[in-house]
């Protein structure tokens, strides 16, 4: 079944201590991003990334890191976790940048 | 820089009553694509359509339609007969190149409909 695998469902941290939120997709695909999505802000684009080795910084990047070594894989790495984190998350994955966009379930993070 | 304005933040309507939802975008590119996302309440993320700045047709698909229109940088979706599934928020979203041939998207804030049984 083509999907996007996401990485905890639900996380609680507390600040300051690192964690990577998973996501893989099983379609080839060459487009990948995060985002998160906060009460009436929407979905927010944290990073992205077009192929293996090639990422950009979204429109909220700070406080966060991606790498993306294998076309499939697509993490979120957040350093030092901070309250102001505490969202909702979703990666996402299509063909190209112009394709639909496959969603992951969402990671639910509180940061306290 | 590229935007997308929802400016309907939540709206209620009767089930069976049709509602329309805004979307309003902004971008100095000529080619880009324009899409539409369901997220019920169960949380998941539904592509329901893509739209290329070439093509303003108006698209129709059962109780669905959507309006493209150019010359006032809309594309807003049409619900017909509403009923209590389509309650859900939904998002319009703007895909655009960018530097170096790369693509980015960007999200209106979301309208969440409330189908009243």
């Amino acid at each position: 079944e083509a999907q996007v695998t996401q990485n905890p469902r639900y996380l609680i941290t507390v600040t300051g201590k690192k964690l990577t939120v998973t996501c893989s997709q099983n379609m080839n695909h060459e487009y990948m991003s995060w985002y998160r999505q906060d009460p009436g802000l929407g979905l927010r684009q944290i990073y992205y990334s077009m192929n293996v080795e090639v990422t950009d910084k979204g429109d909220v990047p700070e406080g966060y890191k991606v790498s993306r070594k294998e076309k499939r894989n697509f993490p979120l790495i957040l350093e030092s976790p901070s309250p102001n984190q505490t969202s909702l998350y979703f990666c996402a994955s299509s063909f190209r940048g112009f394709s639909p966009l496959h969603f992951g379930n969402g990671t639910r993070l509180t940061v306290t | 820089a590229q935007k997308v304005t929802q400016a309907q933040t939540e709206i209620s309507v009767v089930e069976k009553e049709d509602v329309t939802l805004d979307c309003v975008y902004e971008t100095r590119d000529t080619t880009y694509y324009l899409f539409w996302y369901k997220q019920p309440p169960s949380g998941e993320l539904v592509f329901l359509i893509r739209r290329n700045s070439f093509d303003e047709q108006n698209e129709i698909s059962g109780r669905y339609s959507w309006n493209f229109q150019k010359s006032t940088s809309s594309f807003n979706f049409t619900i017909t007969a509403s009923q209590v599934v389509d309650s859900a928020v939904y998002f319009c979203a703007l895909s655009e190149s960018i530097s170096g041939g790369y693509q980015k998207v960007t999200f209106g804030t979301g309208t969440k409909l409330q189908v009243i049984p």
